[in-house]
């Protein structure tokens, strides 16, 4: 079956790092790809996805492409600020028949001034 | 445009009792999910809706938990009797239709506490 496999956490940053959070993926056919953020007390935010090979999803300066190769859909950051501290889920989407999304364990992530 | 509602937001019970969860997902959204999510862990599916018809229910633990789709808009998922297991946020999530390029969107979950 499908399945996400997530950088364990917690991840630690200084205000303005470079993060990356990996994320691999076991899917049949041409899954689409996801990130989902969840921020303290709050629900499940989409942050990004991106729905076929070398797509590239971008939003709020995250950026994550989709590597069918070496089935990878990392997330990255160039500049993260105290207000990125939160929890990531990766999560992918299966073909048409099994579109329910499957997650990954989730990255804690805390970004310290 | 409105989101996902939950209710209630946060619920204490005590092991062997009951409780119900709501949701009413977006306008127009003719798929619904349940899914359950355990402290420090991703999000599991417990249920799948299309308009008021079960799609996939294969990891809802059906000894205990029940779930209901009326008329294919509200939704309400019960658990009866709770166990301390049980304990974690329940997250409804609706999409527009089947279409694995649709976003889902989340309601903020209904938080159990089982004691």
């Amino acid at each position: 079956g499908n399945s996400v496999t997530q950088m364990e956490g917690p991840v630690t940053l200084s205000e303005e790092a470079f993060l990356t959070i990996n994320c691999t993926y076991t899917a049949t056919g041409y899954p689409s790809l996801f990130w989902y953020v969840q921020y303290p007390g709050e629900g499940l935010q989409l942050l990004l996805k991106a729905t076929k090979a070398d797509d590239k999803g971008s939003n709020k300066g995250f950026e994550a492409t989709y590597r069918k190769e070496t089935t990878s859909f990392h997330l990255e950051k160039g500049s993260v600020q105290v207000s990125d501290s939160a929890v990531y889920f990766c999560a992918l989407s299966g073909d048409f028949g099994n579109e329910k999304l499957t997650f990954g364990t989730g990255t804690r992530l805390t970004i310290i001034p | 445009e409105a989101g996902v509602a939950q209710s209630p937001r946060y619920k204490i019970i005590e092991k062997r009792q009951s409780v119900a969860f709501w949701c009413n997902p977006i306008s127009g959204h003719a798929t619904l999910y349940w899914y359950q999510q355990i402290l420090g862990q991703g999000p599991k599916l417990l249920i799948q809706f299309q308009n008021n018809g079960v799609v996939d229910d294969s990891q809802l633990p059906k000894d205990r938990f029940s779930a209901e789709r009326l008329k294919g808009v509200d939704s309400t998922l019960k658990i009866q009797p709770a166990k301390l297991e049980d304990s974690a946020v329940y997250l409804c999530a609706s999409r527009i239709g089947q279409g694995a390029f649709d976003t889902i969107y989340f309601g903020e979950g209904s938080w159990l506490t089982v004691v």
